[in-house]
């Protein structure tokens, strides 16, 4: 399609496992988010690419969180030994500029840390 | 700090009616943006409408406008002829200033909106 693809859509996993969701911008798209939306609350930035860079991962809680875009497309969201307070809907967004106001966002990837 | 507060957890508005949305923020910077974005129940954030804080006109996107009123520091969304597919969750967000102009978005908590037939 033409738009952001997260996949998986529904991840439910133990405490202290490892977790990759993926994001699939839309084609051309330099600039990518990851923000995260816990139960009833907005988005909270995660971190923010501009090509294969990572200009500002000031949003991560900590460093169980990475996040990579090798090739400057494709972004993998790296979460380890997961605890149940990451339980989340982890959104992901391109634009084709840094600083235009329109993001796209994807569905997101829904994670459950049980 | 920059926030954003949406007083207004949930909203419902009678079909075809107009239905404003509450936003207010805070910020120290003279420059910034205002964004309100829907989220319907498939989960994505869909862009409405944007704001700069020097935009001296209130921004308007077809049933979408943005009473922004700088002195009072709010930005409420105002749908008109509201539609059933109108019913979402609706954030208000602000950018926060950064060196690259960047869209590091804050969010408020949201308003869920019900439109009724």
């Amino acid at each position: 399609g033409a738009g952001v693809s997260q996949t998986p859509s529904n991840k439910v996993t133990e405490k202290g496992k490892y977790v990759e969701l993926r994001c699939d911008p839309i084609s051309g798209h330099t600039a990518l988010y990851w923000y995260r939306q816990s139960l009833g609350q907005g988005p909270e930035f995660l971190i923010y690419f501009q090509g294969t860079g990572a200009a500002d991962d000031s949003g991560l809680p900590n460093d169980r969180f990475f996040a990579v875009r090798p090739e400057g497309s494709v972004s993998t969201l790296k979460i380890q030994r997961t605890e149940r307070g990451d339980s989340a809907v982890y959104l992901c967004a391109s634009s084709s500029q840094a600083n235009t106001g329109e993001l796209f966002f994807g569905e997101g990837s829904r994670l459950t840390v049980l | 700090a920059q926030k954003i507060t949406q007083t207004q957890p949930g909203m419902f508005v009678q079909e075809k009616e107009a239905v404003t949305l509450d936003c207010t923020y805070d910020t120290s910077d003279q420059s910034y943006g205002l964004f309100w974005y829907k989220q319907p129940s498939s989960g994505e954030m869909i862009f409405l409408i944007y704001q700069g804080s020097y935009d001296e006109q209130n921004a308007t996107e077809g049933r979408y406008s943005l009473n922004f009123q700088k002195a009072r520091k709010s930005a409420n969304l105002v749908i008109s002829a509201s539609q059933l597919g109108d019913s979402a969750m609706y954030f208000c967000a602000m950018r926060e200033l950064t060196s690259g102009g960047y869209n590091k978005l804050i969010f408020g908590a949201g308003t869920r909106l019900a439109v009724h037939p």
